[in-house]
């Protein structure tokens, strides 16, 4: 049974720091590894979708990294900004449903 | 191109009520998946739909819960009578493809969500 871990559950930085979101799972056999952004109230953001065979995906000042043999996934934020504060949460996925993690609360401060 | 859509967005009901949520899926995507996010818990499936038939409902919690999708279009979900734990909120997602579908290319199952149903049972 897949189960997906997300380490912090909770995240308080600077602004203007850079920072890493983990995410891990127990079965490597997955398609697609993503991650989104859900604010206060508010519906799913997709922010970037990594496939099976690809190991990693960037966009603007987000990477997000796969290994899939050690079922690990990390989110990097770059130079973060009182914006980027909201719950991130990771999703594997097999041949239809998503597995979703607890998410990770981030709070940037100003 | 319109997404997926879901209302209402909000919902406050009394235990023992009826509440009906819909989800109109992305045109053209045959597959319709139903998830919820209870308090403090992960977003978890309940069910997932290929046109108008139901592929897996292992996810759905107890017969209180009923899904339909009539003509393969838009969906529904049906919580009667509601009870105090059902308070969380309500996500419908589509896809057009579902991973490893014969026929073709692998597909991707790549699955867009909508922006969730609150559901606040008192």
């Amino acid at each position: 049974k897949q189960e997906v871990t997300q380490i912090p559950a909770a995240l308080s930085v600077p602004e203007g720091e850079n920072l890493v979101l983990n995410c891990s799972f127990t079965d490597s056999a997955i398609y697609n590894l993503q991650w989104f952004r859900q604010d206060p109230g508010k519906g799913l953001t997709s922010l970037l979708l990594i496939q099976s065979s690809q190991r990693e995906q960037t966009s603007g000042r987000l990477n997000a990294s796969l290994d899939k043999s050690s079922g690990r996934s990390t989110l990097y934020i770059a130079a973060s900004q009182p914006g980027d504060s909201a719950t991130y949460l990771c999703a594997v996925t097999g041949t239809y449903k998503y597995i979703f993690g607890t998410g990770t609360r981030l709070k940037v401060l100003a | 191109e319109a997404g997926v859509t879901q209302f209402p967005s909000h919902s406050v009901i009394e235990k023992g009520q009826t509440v009906t949520l819909r989800c109109d899926p992305i045109s053209g995507h045959d597959n319709l998946y139903w998830y919820r996010r209870v308090m403090g818990k992960e977003i978890k499936f309940l069910l997932h739909f290929v046109k108008e038939s139901k592929q897996d409902e292992s996810g759905m919690p107890n017969n209180r819960f009923l899904a339909e999708r009539t003509g393969g279009t838009y969906s529904t979900l049906k919580v009667q009578p509601a009870e105090l734990e059902d308070s969380g909120v309500y996500f419908c997602a589509s896809s057009q493809d579902r991973a490893g579908a014969r026929g073709g290319p692998r597909a991707k199952n790549i699955q867009y969500f909508g922006a969730g149903t609150r559901l606040s049972v008192l």
